[in-house]
């Protein structure tokens, strides 16, 4: 059974640009968590879809943006660009079983780099 | 948001020695969790501590969840080059449903 995919491995974008990163849940799994892991500041979670919806939103601005599809894959979107944005970006699914879900399934990640 | 301060932040030992990491707050959690981060990768759940006390083997990797559930620790036993990686540890808030990571704790295991 296939894990977690994201897409692009790796992205490359200058300042002030747009930037899309894709995410492929494992089979079943109808949430997609986004989470942005920058050097020394651990994984800070950005974004949770269930069911085509955004259910909840962490502490970052509105150029954070993202959508899930009705395949339950799912979509972040970054504007504006700024360096500090360079990071890698993982997602994660899980199960949604209707309560607290501690076990998450992490994708490898996409390296984004802001020049 | 509860805050999980994990150290040591960086640890580097020889193949065969033995370590602990924890994980550290101030709150009450209902459970902890512990992942590992290998190079390149994405994290990987390793176990999930619940009750107050609770001890938890996965080979030679020892958990436990402090009587208080405030706190946590991992040992391992004879490190291998193949336990490097990052250790995080985190837990789901009250009436959250995505989890809040430490910063981690850095393994480098040399041969």
């Amino acid at each position: 059974e296939a894990g977690v995919t994201q897409s692009p491995t790796h992205l490359i974008k200058t300042r002030g640009q747009q930037a899309t990163l894709r995410c492929s849940p494992i089979s079943g799994h109808t949430s997609v968590y986004w989470y942005q892991q920058a050097l020394g500041l651990g994984l800070q979670f950005l974004l949770w879809y269930d069911e085509g919806e955004e259910r909840n939103r962490g502490n970052f601005p509105p150029r954070f943006s993202g959508r899930q599809f009705p395949n339950y894959s799912s979509e972040l979107n970054v504007n504006a660009l700024e360096l500090e944005d360079s990071a890698l970006y993982l997602c994660a699914s899980s199960l949604d079983e209707g309560k607290l879900n501690e076990k998450l399934f992490f994708g490898s990640g996409t390296q984004l780099s802001v020049l | 948001t509860q805050l999980l301060e994990q150290s040591p932040q960086f640890l580097s030992i020889q193949e065969g020695e033995n370590l602990t990491v924890y994980c550290n707050s101030s709150s009450v959690f209902s459970s902890l969790q512990w992942y590992r981060q290998e190079p390149g990768e994405g994290p990987v759940l390793l176990v999930t501590v619940v009750t107050g006390g609770e001890v938890k083997k996965l080979k030679r990797l020892t958990f436990q969840f402090g009587d208080a559930r405030k706190d946590s620790s991992l040992h391992i036993t004879a490190a291998q080059p193949g336990d490097t990686g990052l250790y995080l540890c985190s837990y789901s808030g009250a009436g959250s449903y995505q989890l809040t990571f430490g910063k981690g704790t850095k393994l480098s295991v040399i041969p």
